[in-house]
């Protein structure tokens, strides 16, 4: 069963830091993994679709690696901003297609 | 263009009521879905159709039906509530629906509704 965990669960940043945040997931035979960023009381927004195929994404001050191998995916954010503030969330979709698994999230602060 | 829309946004039910969930998308998109999403438990999925007149089933069904008359409608029914069913529901949709190809493409998803049951 695929499992994907997302850590750390929390982080603080002064504004204007680079940052990473981890996903790894146990199950290698994906066909995609996304990142998700989530505000409080909203849905989730779509940041970024790796697909199995690719190394990396980028869009922006984001960029999100993937190695599959592994199984880790990383988000880069750059010369974070106040309204970066939310919680981010990886998910990957397995070989079966139909269903994304998620992780926990991770919720960043990014203090002025 | 709307994108994926919810209804209600909050909701409270004593246990043993029935409710409907409404979701609509008007992307055109052929694959929706419902999951919630539970503290320390991230997003589950509940049902999924890949397009009109086709649904099934995810990790979490028990409890829930689903139905998918149209393209643009994929409603979500609360039989009898209980109080494990709190939580924020969300609906989600992506282009995907056949073709390998078209699974590459992002889920879109609606504002969620925070259901309560006492």
């Amino acid at each position: 069963k695929q499992e994907v965990t997302q850590i750390p669960a929390a982080l603080s940043v002064p504004e204007g830091e680079n940052l990473v945040l981890n996903c790894s997931f146990t199950d290698s035979a994906i066909y995609n993994l996304q990142w998700f960023r989530q505000d409080p009381g909203k849905g989730l927004t779509s940041l970024l679709l790796i697909q199995s195929s690719q190394r990396e994404q980028t869009s922006g001050r984001l960029n999100a690696s993937l190695d599959k191998s592994s199984g880790r995916s990383t988000l880069y954010i750059a010369a974070s901003q106040p309204g970066d503030s939310a919680t981010y969330l990886c998910a990957v979709m397995n070989t079966g297609f139909q269903k994304l698994v998620f992780g926990t999230g991770t919720r960043l602060l990014v203090s002025p | 263009n709307a994108g994926v829309t919810q209804t209600p946004k909050f909701q409270v039910l004593k246990t043993g009521q029935s409710m409907t969930l409404q979701c609509a998308q008007d992307m055109n998109h052929e694959y929706m879905s419902w999951y919630r999403q539970d503290p320390g438990m991230g997003l589950r999925l509940i049902h999924y159709s890949v397009g009109a007149g086709i649904t099934d089933q995810g990790e979490v069904p028990n409890g829930y039906n689903v139905s998918r008359s149209t393209t643009e409608d994929f409603p979500l029914r609360l039989l009898s509530a209980a109080p494990s069913q709190t939580s924020v529901y969300f609906c989600a949709s992506s282009r995907h629906g056949g073709g390998l190809s078209s699974y590459n493409s992002p889920l879109h998803f609606g504002n969620g509704t925070r259901l309560t049951v006492t």
